[in-house]
């Protein structure tokens, strides 16, 4: 079965904070990627990073980062001095072997207070 | 191209009513999929489709729902006899094949009152 657990269900900063959004997934298969989209107020899902299993080097974007660590099962994403712009829900998702369909999770709403 | 496009963007209808939505996707794209959106929750997988071959359909999809891609481009997606429970927002992405990131429309948000 796959499934993707993002237990922090609101989180709130202030203006140049850093900011960890968690990401635990599940899958038994041995290939398979990592997704993380964020989802504005404006409701569209914009595609951020994609990760395959075999490449667990952590990978660095502006002011994004993504932590991707096998032995836990975790793929997090921090965003560093977070702005207002951030405020949005991230979603984590996972594609199994097949890559036919995204498995997200229940999202995580970040507000940056200005 | 513009994106992934969707059609209507708002749709309002009585129970029992048939309704449809239209998804326009990236044009190089051979895969295409459905998903459905609740508040406070991530996509769920409806269906997808390769070229014009639905090649999947989630549990969730009852047998009101029906969707086509008759000829791999444009896609159509069906609900009929619609329930209140159905009230959701409908979202569409396109894809290359393989495990390629799917790009999201802007969804379209159906109430059944």
């Amino acid at each position: 079965a796959q499934k993707v657990t993002q237990a922090q269900t609101e989180i709130s900063v202030v203006e140049k904070e850093d900011v960890t959004l968690d990401c635990v997934y599940e899958t038994r298969d041995t290939t398979y990627y990592l997704f993380w989209y964020k989802q504005p107020p404006s409701g569209e899902l914009v595609f951020l990073i994609r990760r395959n299993s075999f490449d667990e080097q952590n990978e660095i974007s502006g002011r994004y980062s993504w932590n991707f660590q096998k032995s836990t099962s975790s793929f997090n994403f921090t965003i560093t001095a977070s702005q207002v712009v951030d405020s949005a829900v991230y979603f984590c998702a996972l594609s199994g072997d097949t890559g036919n369909q995204f498995y997200f999770g229940t999202g995580t709403s970040l507000t940056v207070i200005p | 191209d513009t994106g992934v496009s969707q059609n209507p963007r708002h749709k309002i209808t009585k129970r029992g009513q048939n309704v449809t939505f239209r998804c326009d996707p990236i044009s190089e794209h051979n895969r295409l999929y459905w998903y459905r959106q609740t508040l406070g929750q991530g996509p769920e997988f409806l269906t997808y489709f390769q070229n014009e071959a639905q090649l999947e359909k989630s549990r969730l999809l009852s047998d009101r729902f029906s969707a086509e891609r008759p000829k791999g481009s444009f896609s159509t997606l069906e609900i009929q006899r619609t329930e209140q429970g159905d009230s959701a927002m409908y979202l569409c992405a396109s894809s290359l094949e393989g495990w390629n990131e799917q790009f999201f429309g802007p969804g379209t948000r159906l109430t059944v009152l």
